[in-house]
């Protein structure tokens, strides 16, 4: 069974402290991890798509990397703007090679930033 | 502008009471999916559907149920038999063309058991 963890569950910034979130992942064959933001009452705002161990993507202050166990989410001099919860996700290759879509959530770090 | 929509924001509703989530996307994806987000857990996938009059069991489907009439409408009924049905519902949908399958979420629907 896919298993998505994130920790810590809730991180407290002050403006401009970077910081990393964690995703651990355990599935039979990755065929992709995903990072997505959700403010409160909202659905989640899609960041970043990563496929193998080594791939890095960056955006704005959010840089996303991947090992074959874990994900992390490092964030750069954050601002109040980026306090949210972050959902990692992902999506696993299915017996005959090919995937359904299927997406498994970790349950989210809640990241509040104080000016 | 292209992107999915949801609807109602907020719906109430009493027991056993059936209620209709819509969900409408125009971006020609192919696939559809609805998932359930409570306070403190990962998002739960309920229903998916790849094509048009075909649609797939999730890990939650017991109480649900849907149909994919459309290729960019999948609405969700939330019936009786749902034993806890207060939770956010999602709706997502993807292209399952090319070497990406990110799955794009509407803003949501509240729905609430009185």
């Amino acid at each position: 069974e896919d298993q998505v963890t994130q920790s810590p569950e809730a991180l407290r910034l002050q403006e401009g402290e970077s910081s990393s979130l964690n995703c651990s992942y355990t599935v039979s064959g990755l065929r992709g991890l995903f990072w997505y933001r959700q403010d409160p009452g909202k659905g989640p705002e899609f960041l970043f798509t990563l496929y193998s161990a080594g791939e890095e993507k960056e955006k704005e202050r959010l840089k996303a990397t991947l090992t074959k166990k874990e994900s992390f989410l490092h964030i750069t001099a954050p601002k109040p703007e980026d306090s949210a919860t972050y959902l990692c996700a992902v999506q696993a290759l299915n017996a005959g090679g090919t995937s359904y879509g299927k997406l498994t959530f970790g349950q989210g770090t809640i990241l509040t930033v104080h000016p | 502008d292209g992107g999915i929509t949801q609807s109602p924001k907020y719906l109430f509703r009493k027991e056993g009471q059936n209620v209709t989530l819509s969900c409408e996307q125009n971006l020609n994806h192919d696939a559809m999916y609805w998932y359930r987000q409570d306070p403190g857990q990962g998002l739960r996938l309920i229903y998916y559907s790849q094509i048009v009059n075909d649609f797939q069991k999730g890990d939650i489907a017991e109480g649900y149920s849907v149909s994919r009439e459309k290729k960019e409408s999948f609405p969700l009924t939330v019936t009786s038999a749902q034993k806890n049905p207060t939770a956010f519902y999602l709706c997502a949908s993807s292209i399952l063309r090319g070497s990406t399958d990110t799955q794009y979420f509407g803003p949501g629907t509240r729905l609430t058991v009185l």
